[in-house]
């Protein structure tokens, strides 16, 4: 079956500590995204890759690092720079007509700080 | 002013009814509208998009959109329980090179 697959589905985090977070689509998609989203806000974008080793920031891209070595795979490094990373972090792909995009997401994996 | 708004709701509506959900956009170049559907604890699920004015349906979703007044709007026909969920709207720019804007989400909850 074609799809996202985020991994893992809970991640925690220790003060300090850097964290990767997997993302991984089948799709053949050549755009992909990280979108964070918090308790009651919107989804808000950190990184997106519309090519391969291509990739641009978001609106919150501060305190985080992405990589796209392969189509396949778009990983979200969360550095410890990222004082409040307590969120539900998303990764997309999309597929469409330029401006005309359709995003569809993975199932989300949700990061804590212990 | 945010640039995507919806109302969080809770929009509560008896099963078999018609539920209403509203988003309004600032952005005039706004090219293409989303709506999304998430249930709690789950990742957004693409019910809809629209590019024009006017009215776009697909089974018991009709998404409508007017630019002139800057709102994007998704009716869901004969509400059903597992119609209870957050519903995004996303808004795209022109010339924004695939970024999507979401609202806040309206949560709707359907009653027995």
């Amino acid at each position: 079956d074609g799809g996202i697959t985020q991994s893992p589905k809970y991640l925690f985090r220790k003060e300090g500590q850097n964290v990767t977070l997997s993302c991984e689509q089948n799709l053949n998609h050549d755009a992909m995204y990280w979108y964070r989203q918090d308790p009651g806000q919107g989804l808000r974008l950190i990184y997106y890759s519309q090519i391969v080793n291509d990739f641009q920031k978001g609106d919150i891209a501060e305190g985080y690092s992405v990589s796209r070595e392969k189509k396949e795979s778009f990983p979200l490094t969360v550095t410890s720079a990222q004082k409040n990373p307590t969120a539900f972090y998303l990764c997309a792909s999309s597929v469409g007509q330029e401006g005309y995009e359709k995003l569809f997401f993975g199932s989300g994996t949700q990061l804590s700080v212990l | 002013q945010k640039e995507v708004e919806q109302n969080s709701g809770p929009l509560s509506v008896p099963e078999g009814a018609i539920a209403s959900l509203n988003c309004t956009y600032s952005d005039r170049v706004s090219q293409s509208f989303f709506w999304y559907r998430q249930y709690s604890g789950k990742s957004p699920e693409l019910i809809m998009s629209i590019y024009s004015n006017g009215d776009k349906e697909d089974g018991r979703f009709t998404a409508q959109l007017n630019k002139a007044s800057q709102y994007v709007s998704l009716l869901i026909r004969d509400s059903q329980p597992s119609d209870s969920a957050t519903y995004l709207c996303a808004v795209r720019k022109t010339g924004t090179a695939s970024k999507l804007t979401f609202g806040t989400g309206t949560r709707l909850q359907v009653t027995l």
